[in-house]
């Protein structure tokens, strides 16, 4: 069972376009969704997060959706540049015992072309 | 300040074979999780330990062990390797469980079983 669901797998954009990714949950106990950007032979690095009693967040050319009753939230890029060419996970993230436990999407892979 | 370091960095095993591997994590983290990322089933939490102890564990076979030290460096082992354990190991580090947006990944380790 997927919890996080992720799309679309991949994604090419021109350069100064707008690059979006989707995802829904399905379990209301999640209450943390970081988006996380992974280049080749690296690890995950955090970008973005958001907690679920706020609808938006901006950070310099990237900005989080959160629609809580559709249970959706959604990475925009501004301005997409060649340098943003990466796969992108999404994590809805559960607080068990004082940790978050993340349950991360399949990923997108976002080509961005000059 | 480094980052976090795992090792090794690549890994070639047999099938039945056992493998250890290593993260040392950022200088004052006391939290270190682990994870696997594979392309069929994407990235997943396999544990999460903090001061020595463990406190989290995903949906994985009991082949799958962890342990931290007292100077919170860590080690999972994967005994009994089967040809479905070839993937890529992360290994994250936070200053507390609590604080996921100071989480901070690894490389990660390829283990490609043979």
């Amino acid at each position: 069972q997927q919890q996080v669901k992720q799309s679309p797998q991949s994604l090419i954009v021109q350069k100064g376009g707008i690059s979006i990714i989707n995802c829904a949950y399905e379990n209301t106990a999640f209450d943390y969704f970081p988006w996380y950007q992974q280049f080749p032979g690296k690890g995950p690095a955090l970008l973005i997060a958001i907690r679920p009693d706020v609808s938006e967040k901006k950070e310099g050319r990237f900005t989080i959706s959160f629609n809580k009753s559709a249970k959706q939230f959604s990475l925009h890029i501004m301005d997409s540049q060649p340098g943003d060419s990466a796969t992108y996970f999404c994590a809805a993230s559960m607080r068990i015992g004082g940790s978050y436990i993340p349950t991360f999407g399949r990923g997108t892979s976002l080509i961005v072309h000059p | 300040k480094a980052g976090v370091t795992q090792t090794p960095r690549y890994l070639i095993k047999t099938r039945g074979q056992q493998v250890t591997l290593s993260c040392s994590p950022i200088s004052g983290h006391r939290s270190v999780s682990w994870y696997q990322q594979t392309p069929g089933q994407g990235l997943q939490f396999l544990f999460e330990y903090f001061s020595e102890t463990q406190r989290n564990k995903g949906n994985f076979p009991g082949r799958f062990s962890g342990r931290q030290f007292s100077n919170s460096r860590s080690e999972m082992n994967v005994s009994t390797l089967e040809l479905g354990d070839s993937a890529l190991y992360l290994c994250a580090s936070s200053p507390d469980p609590g604080l996921p947006s100071l989480q901070y990944f690894g490389p990660g380790t390829r283990l490609l079983v043979l």
